[in-house]
């Protein structure tokens, strides 16, 4: 079984701050962890995925996560907030026991982004 | 466009009526899955094809919403006597598969039931 949390349901910075958004996660096998970030009425973008290779991973828009075994999170970061990463932000874990591939998302963190 | 597209985008209808939505995935991807999405949470899993198998079902997945994919490529959702609960918008992912684990998402089909 596996499972999501998303720390915080809304989060709001000031542009050019830092972004910190949290994901816990829970996976009897070793997880397959992505950051998607959704606009509205649109469907689900990838940011970022770790599958098993190294622990910081860096993805599109200057996003990236750290892997945390010992913490079971997957933490999305990003040095700079900018106008245009107001969204939501969603964090998956895919099954890796039955190869099904699906994935398991966090019930999202809405990213507000100040001037 | 060679991404996931999905069609209709907007489906109104009334309570009892009966609706099917489309899903191509993108072309070379043997895995589909449709996941279902309400306000304020996150997409949640129904079903997964690979190729024209359809290999597992959610329990989310009522006697009343049947998917196929008849040829391994397309796919469609229907949804037979609509309920107001059914209003959500639902996603279309498609992937290559084995060690693959990424997915990649349609723009969805927000469905409206009044």
């Amino acid at each position: 079984a596996q499972s999501v949390t998303q720390l915080g349901s809304h989060v709001s910075v000031s542009e050019g701050a830092l972004v910190l958004l949290r994901c816990n996660y829970s996976s009897s096998v070793p997880p397959y962890l992505f950051w998607y970030v959704q606009y509205p009425n649109q469907g689900l973008q990838l940011l970022l995925k770790y599958t098993s290779a190294a622990t910081l991973v860096k993805g599109i828009n200057g996003f990236e996560a750290e892997f945390k075994k010992s913490e079971t999170s997957f933490h999305l970061t990003k040095p700079s907030a900018h106008m245009s990463d107001a969204a939501e932000y969603f964090c998956a874990v895919s099954d890796g026991d039955t190869n099904a591939g699906k994935s398991t998302f966090g019930d999202g963190t809405t990213l507000t982004v100040k001037p | 466009d060679t991404g996931v597209s999905q069609d209709p985008r907007h489906k109104i209808t009334k309570r009892g009526q009966n609706v099917t939505f489309r899903c191509d995935p993108i072309s070379e991807h043997n895995r589909l899955y449709w996941y279902r999405q309400t306000l304020g949470q996150g997409p949640e899993f129904l079903t997964y094809f690979q190729n024209e198998a359809q290999l597992e079902k959610s329990r989310l997945l009522s006697d009343r919403f049947s998917a196929e994919r008849p040829k391994g490529s397309f796919s469609t959702l229907e949804i037979q006597r609509t309920e107001q609960g059914d209003s959500a918008m639902y996603l279309c992912a498609s992937s290559l598969g084995g060690s693959s684990r990424e997915q990649f998402f349609g723009p969805g089909t927000r469905l409206t039931v009044l």
